[in-house]
């Protein structure tokens, strides 16, 4: 079964530290994509990546920035975390370059505090 | 840049009844998407239309992609307190970018 992983699943961090969320794929997809989900906003792309070392910025990148070492992992970074960061964060995959749907992951739940 | 807007945000039905949501974008899009997401879970990924006018039915099920491929619909017949979860649409234009609707909550009164 299709599986993406992030690394936590409730995260507590102080306002100024660099967060580091982690998502693995274990289905050998191209893509690979994080966004936030908000109350009454919907989810929002963060960044996303079509290939190793290769990224994009999305709808709302300030203040993240992100890393694809390798195919099946993809870091969302925020450098000096804010309050306003608090938030559900979703990774997702996809193949290749054609029309699939995604496969999210469970979700971090950051509280910046 | 490109809008989907969803409506209704909100829908509460006795069990039984029936439930339709609404996707609307401001471009013509390459393909939709529709995602369902359980209280406390995540995205779930449910069908995709491609062409224009098609309709798809997963058991109670129905989406719809309209004639211009701007608008698409899903509609649930009958339903259970199994449906209850938000649901997405997401559309896509010519590139690799999904832009998703703000979602539709669906609750059932058993």
């Amino acid at each position: 079964d299709v599986k993406v992983t992030q690394s936590s699943r409730y995260l507590v961090k102080r306002t100024g530290e660099k967060v580091f969320l982690e998502c693995v794929q274990d289905m050998d997809h191209e893509n690979m994509f994080w966004y936030r989900q908000d109350p009454g906003l919907g989810l929002r792309l963060i960044y996303f990546s079509y290939d190793v070392k290769m990224k994009e910025k999305g709808d709302i990148p300030e203040g993240y920035s992100v890393s694809r070492e390798k195919k099946e992992r993809f870091s969302l970074i925020l450098e000096s975390a804010s309050t306003n960061q608090t938030s559900m964060y979703l990774c997702a995959s996809s193949r290749g370059q054609g029309d699939y749907g995604y496969t999210f992951g469970s979700g971090t739940r950051l509280t910046v505090v | 840049g490109q809008q989907v807007m969803q409506i209704p945000q909100y829908q509460h039905v006795q069990e039984g009844e029936d439930f339709t949501t609404y996707c609307n974008s401001s471009t013509t899009l390459s393909n939709i998407q529709w995602y369902k997401q359980r209280p406390g879970g995540h995205p779930v990924f449910l069908i995709q239309l491609v062409k224009s006018g098609e309709v798809k039915k997963q058991k109670r099920l129905t989406f719809q992609f309209g004639e211009a491929k701007k608008n698409s619909s899903l509609h649930i017949t009958a339903t259970q307190t199994t449906d209850v979860g938000t649901y997405f649409c997401a559309g896509r234009r010519s590139n690799y970018k999904l832009t998703f609707g703000k979602g539709t909550l669906l609750t059932v009164n058993p």
